[in-house]
């Protein structure tokens, strides 16, 4: 079976410190991962994504991910954080051989003033 | 402007009274997806579409129904709608890409569901 774990619900950081939101993976082939991130009252926005090549994906608003594939993780980090920043954050995964994707239970991410 | 559009927005209706959400995308989109958004579960995916007339159930599709009759729509139908579908519903279009299969997802604003 397919499917995405975000340990963690809730994540606080000071502003200007670093963040990471953890993601793991199962899939039964290689993996399509993706982060979105959703604002109050609002739909899902993309971030980034991993599809193949540097395991070091670089995104949007100075986010960025390193796919690991022998620890099936895809974490979302950023070096210093924002209080804009604060919103729920979803880890996505498609299979390449299908049509389907799998998303995380989210991650609620709040910086500190 | 790019986007995918939701209507309603916000629906409050009753047990069995037959509702439809539609969902538009103006980005020439091959694939369509249908969402819901519930605390401590996610996103889970109800129905996907890689063309016209080309429709597939995703891990929740019990109680819904879908249609892809012109690329750029995509209803979500509750033909006797239930308590348990309250939720806040996602509709997402994207790009095939060109070695097969669906990319970045474009995400309409969302359709709040109530069911009494």
């Amino acid at each position: 079976a397919q499917s995405v774990a975000q340990p963690e619900d809730q994540v606080n950081v000071a502003e200007g410190n670093p963040l990471t939101v953890k993601c793991t993976y199962s899939v039964s082939g290689n993996p399509y991962l993706f982060w979105y991130v959703q604002y109050p009252n609002r739909g899902l926005q993309f971030l980034l994504k991993y599809i193949t090549g540097d395991n070091l994906v670089k995104g949007s608003y100075g986010f960025e991910a390193e796919f690991n594939k022998s620890q099936t993780s895809f974490h979302l980090k950023k070096p210093s954080a924002l209080v804009s920043d604060s919103a729920l954050y979803f880890c996505a995964v498609r299979d390449r051989t299908g049509n389907q994707f799998y998303f995380g239970t989210g991650t609620s991410l709040t910086v500190i003033p | 402007e790019a986007q995918v559009t939701q209507n309603p927005r916000y629906l409050i209706t009753v047990t069995g009274k037959k509702l439809t959400v539609t969902c538009s995308q103006n980005m020439n989109h091959e694939y369509m997806s249908w969402y819901r958004q519930d605390p401590g579960l996610g996103l889970r995916q109800i129905y996907y579409s890689m063309n016209v007339e080309v429709t597939d159930k995703g891990d929740v599709p019990e109680g819904y129904k879908v249609s892809r009759k012109e690329k750029r729509n995509f209803p979500l139908i509750l033909e006797s709608p239930s308590p348990n579908q309250t939720s806040l519903y996602f509709c997402a279009s994207s790009p095939i890409r060109s070695s097969g299969g669906p990319d970045t997802q474009y995400f309409g604003p969302g359709t709040r569901l109530t069911v009494l």
